[in-house]
């Protein structure tokens, strides 16, 4: 079991509609968790992190974290062509290293 | 200071030829991570640093590989021999150890070919 999965998509959604995200960890002892954006040929850029179960909201983007289920997810409201790229989920590890998921390919359609 | 810089950005080499690649992490952070990331996968941990001391080596690592950051300020990733394998974009992280110290920022990366 990879200690943090995703769904590989392709997630495709209508352009203005909420994209669901989503993610899972196996270490109970993770502490942080990350989501970062990957447009194709670039490098992953941090959108949000969250440390505490519940939701956290920053403009169109909200994470949500439940430890009870490890689960952790990203919810981005009134999609744009521009949200199209690859979502990667993080859980933080000792001294601050990354473990990634796969990442979630998300297409937004005009 | 612009953000973590990565040197090359695109290497092409033949089997079994040594590469080394640099970073340049943001100057006020102390920590520097070595990832790689092949096509369709995330980025996977190799190594990190605090200030000079490498702390942390991916048990994946290849003895191949190896990383120095002598002085604590940028950082190189060097690879023997090297494999087809190998190809992969190789992405270098900074961050600063401290209440916030896994807000990790990514240089743009590495990518090698190895033919």
């Amino acid at each position: 079991q990879k200690e943090v999965e995703q769904n590989s998509g392709p997630l495709s959604v209508p352009e203005g509609a909420i994209a669901s995200l989503n993610c899972t960890y196996s270490d109970r002892g993770s502490q942080s968790f990350f989501w970062y954006r990957q447009y194709s040929g670039k490098s992953p850029e941090l959108i949000m992190f969250i440390y505490s179960n519940g939701d956290k909201e920053d403009g169109r983007f909200t994470a949500q974290l439940n430890k009870a289920s490890q689960y952790v997810s990203l919810l981005i409201r009134d999609s744009q062509p521009s949200d199209s790229a690859t979502y990667l989920c993080a859980g933080g590890g000792r001294g601050g290293k990354l473990i990634f998921g796969q990442g979630t390919e998300l297409s937004v359609k005009p | 200071d612009t953000g973590v810089s990565q040197d090359p950005r695109h290497k092409i080499t033949k089997r079994g030829q040594n590469v080394t690649f640099r970073c340049d992490p943001i100057s006020e952070h102390n920590r520097l991570y070595w990832y790689r990331q092949t096509l369709g996968q995330g980025p996977e941990f190799l190594t990190y640093f605090q200030n000079e001391a490498q702390l942390e080596k991916s048990r994946l690592l290849s003895d191949r590989f190896s990383a120095e950051r002598p002085k604590g300020s940028f950082s190189t990733l060097e690879i023997q021999r090297t494999e087809q394998g190998d190809s992969a974009m190789y992405l270098c992280a900074s961050s600063l150890a401290g209440a916030m110290d896994t807000e990790a920022f990514f240089g743009q990366g590495t990518r090698l070919t190895v033919v």
